[in-house]
């Protein structure tokens, strides 16, 4: 079962437009979402996160918007720049059972074409 | 879809003893995994590269002497936190591939030296 699904293996968008990548989950009980930008051949790295007490969370390009009751997340960059180009993960985070459990997406891969 | 397990959820030590975790791809060959540690809300930190039958390749800074890796077969590789200190505690997390681009992860786990 699937905690943390996002739908979208893939993702095009032309330069200096929005780039939208969503990512919904099913365990209420995540109270921490992240977002990871992967290259190839790297690690993925921190991009931006969301309490779940918050709903929008912006950090320059990136936002982060979170609808609890959807249990949906997207993370929105404006505007997208050829260098964003890369593999996108979600993650949530929750204390279950007093093991701390981070969860994450399969990834949704941007290509921002010039 | 594919699944990754970690062994244990989390465990907790005393300074100076040696802690294994396990990194399990349930239902794929995994050519190559990788071991993360995350601090709290912050970045993975790659430490290590592993291909099955293969010496880890590891980051710069990351002491392969006291993090031993092991890839012995395309299921299952282990992390050695050798002579454990407190400042090894942390959250570790390991991701499998398949030999595409994506990266099954594992749901962590979370080590505390006493």
């Amino acid at each position: 079962d699937q905690q943390v699904k996002q739908n979208s293996p893939s993702l095009s968008v032309q330069e200096g437009r929005i780039s939208i990548l969503n990512c919904d989950y099913t365990n209420s009980m995540f109270d921490y979402f992240l977002w990871y930008k992967k290259y190839p051949a790297e690690g993925p790295t921190f991009l931006i996160s969301i309490s779940s007490i918050k709903d929008k969370n912006e950090d320059g390009r990136f936002t982060v918007f979170l609808n609890k009751s959807a249990k949906h997340l997207s993370l929105h960059i404006v505007p997208s720049q050829p260098g964003d180009s890369a593999v996108y993960f979600c993650a949530a985070s929750a204390i279950q059972g007093g093991s701390e459990k981070l969860v994450f997406g399969k990834g949704t891969k941007l290509t921002v074409n010039p | 879809g594919a699944v990754v397990s970690q062994h244990p959820s989390r465990v907790i030590c005393k300074s100076g003893t040696s802690v294994k975790i396990e990194c399990r791809s349930l239902d794929f060959q995994a050519t190559t995994m990788f071991w993360y540690r995350q601090f709290p809300k912050k970045s993975l930190m790659l430490m290590a590269t592993s291909n099955e039958g293969s010496k880890a390749t590891y980051e710069q800074g990351v002491e392969k002497d006291k993090f031993l890796i092991n890839h012995a077969s395309l299921t299952l590789s282990t992390l050695t936190v050798t002579s454990a200190h407190p400042e090894d505690s942390s959250f570790y997390i390991c991701s499998a591939s398949g030999g595409g681009e994506t990266q099954y992860f594992g749901p962590g786990t979370r080590l505390l030296v006493l």
